[in-house]
């Protein structure tokens, strides 16, 4: 079954450094999503993606995060430069379809800590 | 703002015991309503959903019911396995504002043998 990957599974990096999360969305999706889970808090929207734009970011989406499609595979969240309070899991997914009904395939996190 | 509760874990059962998950959401709108499980070392993976009130959603075993009135959407099981151990994550979009997940805190479930 298809399924969505990311790499790194675990990233340490510090303070004030970029990182850059990658994701290989399942093949045929068209809509593309970055979440993130602070430790014991809950699942957080940062971004959507389409057609090469962001369709929809939320206010934890600053100017210090950016994403990007390469090519036609890879999906990628870029922290510029990297504050300790980015330390979590993101979480990258996609959909066939922008609706609001439709299911959002997860890929497994990447564990982010910022030192 | 919109957001989603859900009760506190870790829930710990034993095998075969009846399994309920609380989830209440406040939206402005009329959300659709997810349930995503995920299992150790994997991504979330969706359960089930409902789309409107009173739609039950149901799969492997698990159900919710959406229900308007009380702003509610339980997860169900009559009697759990082992396998079922992992974290349940509640959920929501707003229909008519994209189609952000907004979840809720999730709830760690171990069953025992």
């Amino acid at each position: 079954e298809p399924e969505v990957t990311q790499t790194p599974s675990h990233q340490v990096t510090q303070m004030g450094q970029e990182v850059i999360l990658r994701c290989v969305p399942i093949s045929n999706h068209l809509y593309f999503y970055w979440y993130r889970q602070i430790l014991g808090q809950k699942v957080e929207f940062l971004v959507s993606f389409y057609n090469n734009e962001i369709s929809e970011k939320s206010e934890i989406f600053d100017d210090q995060f950016s994403v990007e499609r390469p090519d036609g595979s890879n999906f990628t969240l870029k922290i510029r430069s990297t504050k300790l309070e980015d330390s979590a899991m993101y979480f990258c997914a996609s959909t066939t379809s922008g609706g609001a009904i439709e299911t959002q395939y997860f890929g497994p996190g990447t564990r982010l800590l910022v030192l | 703002g919109d957001s989603v509760t859900q009760m506190e874990g870790p829930v710990t059962l034993s095998e075969e015991a009846f399994l309920t998950i609380n989830c209440t959401y406040t939206a402005t709108g009329y959300p659709s309503l997810f349930w995503y499980v995920q299992y150790p070392g994997e991504g979330l993976q969706l359960l089930l959903k409902a789309t409107k009130a009173d739609d039950k959603g149901s799969n492997k075993g698990f159900e919710a019911t959406y229900r308007k009135e009380t702003t509610s959407f339980h997860l169900e099981k009559g009697s759990v396995q082992v396998s079922d151990s992992a974290v349940y994550f509640c959920a929501l979009t707003l229909n008519q504002a994209g189609t952000a997940l907004i979840f809720g805190k999730g709830t760690t479930l171990s069953v025992s043998s």
